[in-house]
């Protein structure tokens, strides 16, 4: 089962510009995480944002979290080549230890 | 981070056999593990909830004697494909958090593996 949608679906910059990536969701959430996949490799994570948070940066990175509207937004700053990956949010469900269930995703290309 | 270690990393089997996945957590003991299945370019979709020393959960539409799943340690969970058919191929991600995890903590995955049905 997908929580949500992510948009875009995919995405192209050139280095140095800024990115961002939004991930909507059904259901309550007890919080939000945003994980990156490297093409045909495991997910590494990225940031945790929980639900009575509303923004949270770690290095480049800046998420935001929408509970009203259920949405939350990753930015990426000052973006890289090696930014290239798929991106994905991922929700833990209200209501003790859960299963994290992703959204769709968003390929990013990085371009010199 | 913890690490999670998957095994194998690809596989290629002949159609009609069974193929087996086995996820570790190294350095940390995981009551429970999650499987998850990827098709190219898509998203995670997750398939059970593997947990010590009980039988997995399964998610719907997931056919729980077509993929096994056994946790027999804290450490340790497997992922078995039976019968496999070229519409099984895919990618096989494992992932498992801290056994007292609270809903407040990240998920540690493996590194995948790709199944190949000829």
């Amino acid at each position: 089962s997908q929580q949500g949608e992510e948009d875009p679906q995919a995405l192209s910059i050139q280095e140095g510009e800024n990115a961002t990536m939004n991930c909507s969701y059904k259901t309550s959430i007890n919080n939000l995480q945003w994980y990156r996949q490297n093409s045909g490799r495991g997910l590494v994570h990225l940031i945790l944002i929980r639900s009575n948070e509303r923004e949270k940066h770690s290095g480049r990175l800046r998420v935001t979290l929408d509970t009203s509207k259920k949405s939350s937004s990753l930015l990426i700053t000052a973006s890289r080549a090696a930014d290239t990956a798929s991106y994905f949010c991922a929700t833990d469900g209200s209501g003790g230890y859960n299963k994290l269930i992703f959204g769709a995703g968003t390929r990013l290309a990085v371009h010199p | 981070g913890a690490v999670v270690s998957q095994h194998p990393s690809w596989v290629i089997c002949k159609s009609g056999t069974s193929v087996k996945i086995e996820c570790r957590s190294l350095d940390f003991q995981a009551t429970t593990m999650f499987w998850y299945r990827q098709f190219p370019k898509q998203s995670l979709m997750l398939m059970a909830t593997s947990n010590e020393g009980s039988k997995a959960t399964y998610e719907q539409g997931v056919e729980k004697d077509k993929f096994l799943i056994n946790h027999a340690s804290l450490t340790l969970s497997t992922l078995t494909v039976t019968s496999a058919h070229p519409e099984d191929s895919s990618f096989y991600i494992c992932s498992a958090r801290f056994w007292w995890g609270t809903a407040n903590t990240e998920a540690f995955f493996g590194q995948g593996t790709r199944l190949t049905v000829v």
